[in-house]
C-alpha cells in the first residue's frame, strides 16, 4: 500500500506556457500532500502543503500565483506552473502522508517530474 | 544554524563495510525521525523511521536516536554497491504538519 503516482515524469515546454503536474494517491486517501522542488545535488525544498478542500499553505518565498495548487479530491493534488520561464526548470516531487495511524507521519513520494523550460 | 544538518559527503566505503550516516537537529521538541534514500534522478523512498531513544534495526539498516544529544544516525551493515545513493534525514515535531529535511549525505560503496 501507500503508492503515490506522479505524472508526467518529464515535460519540455516553451517559455510562457503553463504546465500541470498531477499527484495521485493510488490505494489510499491523502488529505495532505506536499510539493517540493529539487535542484541537482541539492536537497528537497518544500514549496507548499496541499490540503484537500482548502487553500494550499505556501512556504515563504514561493509565489502563489506562479505555482497554483489544487487539491480537489482525497486522491489528487495538482501543481500548475504558470507562465513558465527557464528558471522554473527543476525536478518537482510530490509526497503524501501514509494512511492509517501507524504510517501517517511517513512520507511516500511520487516519482517526480523533470521540467525543462526552453 | 540549519534545522537539520548532515555531512554532505561524499562518503565512500568499500563493499562489505559499515557505512555510518549522521544527522543533528535543532528543535528539541522533535519526536519523529526518518531516513530516506534517493537514487540519482529518482524521488526519495522511506527506509527507516524511529521515534524513541535507542537503536532500531531493520535488516542491514540500524537507526540510532539520542534525543538528549539531538542526534540521529543510520548504520548500513555489509554495504553493497546498490546502497550508493543520497540519504536524507528528516525530522518532524509533535505539532508540525511537515517534515524538515537535511541536505543529504551522498554515499558511494566501491566494489
Amino acid at each position: 500500500g501507500a503508492v503515490v503516482s506522479q505524472h508526467p515524469s518529464r515535460v519540455i515546454c516553451k517559455s510562457g506556457t503553463s504546465v500541470k503536474i498531477e499527484c495521485r494517491s493510488l490505494d489510499f486517501q491523502a488529505t495532505t500532500m506536499f510539493w517540493y522542488r529539487q535542484f541537482p545535488k541539492k536537497s528537497l525544498m518544500l514549496m507548499a502543503t496541499s490540503n484537500e478542500g482548502s487553500k494550499a499553505t505556501y512556504e515563504q518565498g514561493v509565489e502563489k500565483d506562479k505555482f497554483l495548487i489544487n487539491h480537489a479530491s482525497l486522491t489528487l493534488s495538482t501543481l500548475t506552473v504558470t507562465s513558465a520561464h527557464p528558471e522554473d526548470s527543476s525536478f518537482y516531487i510530490c509526497s503524501a502522508r501514509g494512511p492509517g495511524q501507524a504510517t501517517n507521519e511517513k512520507l511516500f513520494f511520487g516519482s517526480g517530474t523533470q521540467l525543462s523550460v526552453l | 544554524q540549519k534545522e537539520v544538518e548532515q555531512n554532505s559527503g561524499p562518503l565512500s566505503v568499500p563493499e562489505g563495510a559499515i557505512a555510518s550516516l549522521n544527522c543533528t537537529y535543532s528543535d528539541r521538541g522533535s519526536q519523529s525521525f526518518f531516513w530516506y534514500r534517493q537514487y540519482s534522478g529518482k524521488s526519495p523512498e522511506l527506509i527507516m523511521s524511529i521515534y524513541s531513544n535507542g537503536d532500531k534495526e531493520d535488516g542491514r539498516f540500524t537507526a540510532q536516536l539520542n534525543k538528549a544529544s539531538q542526534y540521529v544516525s543510520l548504520l548500513i551493515r555489509d554495504s553493497q554497491p546498490s546502497d550508493s545513493a543520497t540519504y536524507l534525514c528528516a525530522v518532524k515535531g509533535p505539532n508540525a504538519g511537515k517534515s524538515t529535511f537535511g541536505d543529504g549525505t551522498t554515499l558511494t560503496v566501491k566494489p
